[in-house]
């Protein structure tokens, strides 16, 4: 079965500050897609970014990176010199290849605050 | 284009009575799907649809929740006998091929409250 699990439930920043949100996932496939979703407080939400199982190539948009590790089963977000804008709820999400119908599921998400 | 469009945006209904809720997927989506979220919770699968198969309904939590598709296009999920416990964010979404690497298109919800 597959699982998700975002530890931090809850992460207060000041603004310009970085902050890491941490992801780990539970897959017995070995293809399978990882998902980070924004949703800010407007409500809807929004995808950021998907890796697929076989490239742990690290990646930077902007002030976001994600850091992919198969040895650790983690999928973690970095938010650099953080703004407030960037105050949301972000959701971990994994989708297996090996699954008849694919619904990804989600981790219970992490609200990020970030403060001026 | 046009997103994916959920209504009601708010729902307010007594304990009991029966409640529709409306999606609209972004045109040409094959796949649906419908999440629901309580307050400080994550996204709890409901229901699958994806073109002409049976939907996969292994999320609903009880035989009070259904839902239809018409074709490829809008849904309804309807809660009957609706409970206090249903008071959540009901949440929409779609994708192109419904295939294990699409990333989901969301609508705003439907927040329903139960009194």
């Amino acid at each position: 079965a597959q699982k998700v699990t975002q530890a931090q439930t809850e992460i207060s920043v000041v603004e310009k500050e970085d902050v890491t949100l941490d992801c780990v996932y539970e897959t017995r496939d070995t293809t399978y897609y990882l998902f980070w979703y924004k949703q800010p407080p407007s409500g809807e939400l929004v995808f950021l970014i998907r890796r697929n199982s076989f490239d742990e190539q690290n990646e930077i948009s902007g002030r976001y990176s994600w850091n992919f590790q198969k040895s650790t089963s983690s999928f973690n977000f970095t938010i650099t010199a953080s703004q407030v804008v960037d105050s949301a709820v972000y959701f971990c999400a994994l989708s297996e290849a090996g699954r008849g119908s694919y619904i990804p599921t989600f981790g219970r998400g992490t609200s990020l605050i970030v403060h001026p | 284009g046009a997103g994916v469009s959920q209504s009601p945006s708010n729902k307010v209904t007594e304990k009991g009575k029966d409640v529709e809720l409306r999606c609209d997927p972004i045109s040409g989506h094959t796949a649906l799907y419908w999440y629901r979220q309580r307050l400080g919770q994550g996204l709890e699968f409901l229901i699958y649809f994806q073109g002409n198969s049976a939907p996969d309904k292994s999320g609903l939590p009880s035989d009070r929740f259904s839902a239809e598709r018409t074709g490829e296009s809008v849904s309804t999920l309807t809660i009957q006998r609706t409970q206090q416990e249903d008071s959540a964010v009901y949440l929409c979404a779609s994708s192109p091929r419904g295939d294990y690497n699409s990333p989901l298109h969301f609508g705003n919800g439907t927040r329903l409250t139960v009194t």
